[in-house]
């Protein structure tokens, strides 16, 4: 079956960094996605990796290991307004989503 | 621009009711979806439609019809609903169906079926 984990919940402190992990087992990989929601809010798009490495985007960077099946969302510089949950999607052989139950984050100042 | 618009906001409906959830997106996407989010489980796609007059089954099509007549809007339809079809209902667009292709979402409908 396919499956996507990632933790259920984290805590940081305003200002500080988080790292927040997708680990991801599915039929064929077209690409991995990071999503971002607020609490009774919609998804919103982050980022997108494809190939292995690191893409950085303002205070967010994703980064992507293909042979280990493993992603990561990096959040620098926290912010209140970062509390929120974040969720993790691959695209696989069929290029359909396969979202992971998503990450609540909580900030704490 | 409005982007995707969902109605009802929420609604709460009696079991075997059947109830319409409208999606409108003014982007002039291509593909469109519908996911229900329940707590603990991630999005899980209902329905899918890859073009206008084109539709796909998801994850969890059970209990659950659309129609794609038109480039713009993709109702989803619960004929006789059920307790379970209670949750949050997302609709999503996109440009095409490439690998790439980002997934913009709608506010939601929140369904409470009694």
């Amino acid at each position: 079956g396919q499956n996507i984990d990632q933790p259920t919940e984290m805590t940081a402190t305003e200002g500080a960094i988080v790292q927040i992990n997708c680990t991801y087992q599915t039929s064929g990989f077209n690409g991995l996605f990071w999503y971002q929601q607020h609490a009774g809010e919609a998804p919103t798009f982050l980022s997108y990796n494809v190939l292995d490495g690191l893409e950085e985007k303002g205070r967010f960077s994703s980064f992507l290991s293909r042979s280990k099946g493993y992603s990561y969302l990096l959040l620098k510089e926290l912010q209140m307004k970062d509390s929120a949950s974040y969720l993790c999607a691959v695209r696989d052989s069929n290029y359909q989503l396969i979202w992971g139950a998503g990450t609540k984050l909580i900030i704490k100042p | 621009i409005a982007g995707i618009t969902q109605a009802p906001t929420s609604q709460i409906l009696a079991a075997g009711r059947r109830m319409t959830l409208r999606c409108t997106q003014d982007m002039r996407h291509n593909a469109m979806y519908w996911y229900r989010q329940d707590l603990g489980l991630g999005l899980r796609l209902i329905h899918y439609s890859n073009t206008a007059g084109t539709t796909g089954k998801g994850e969890v099509p059970d209990g659950y019809s659309v129609s794609r007549a038109n480039t713009d809007d993709f109702p989803l339809t619960l004929a006789s609903a059920v307790p379970s079809q209670t949750s949050v209902y997302f609709c999503a667009s996109s440009d095409s169906t490439g690998a790439a292709d980002t997934q913009y979402f709608g506010p939601g409908t929140r369904l409470t079926v009694l």
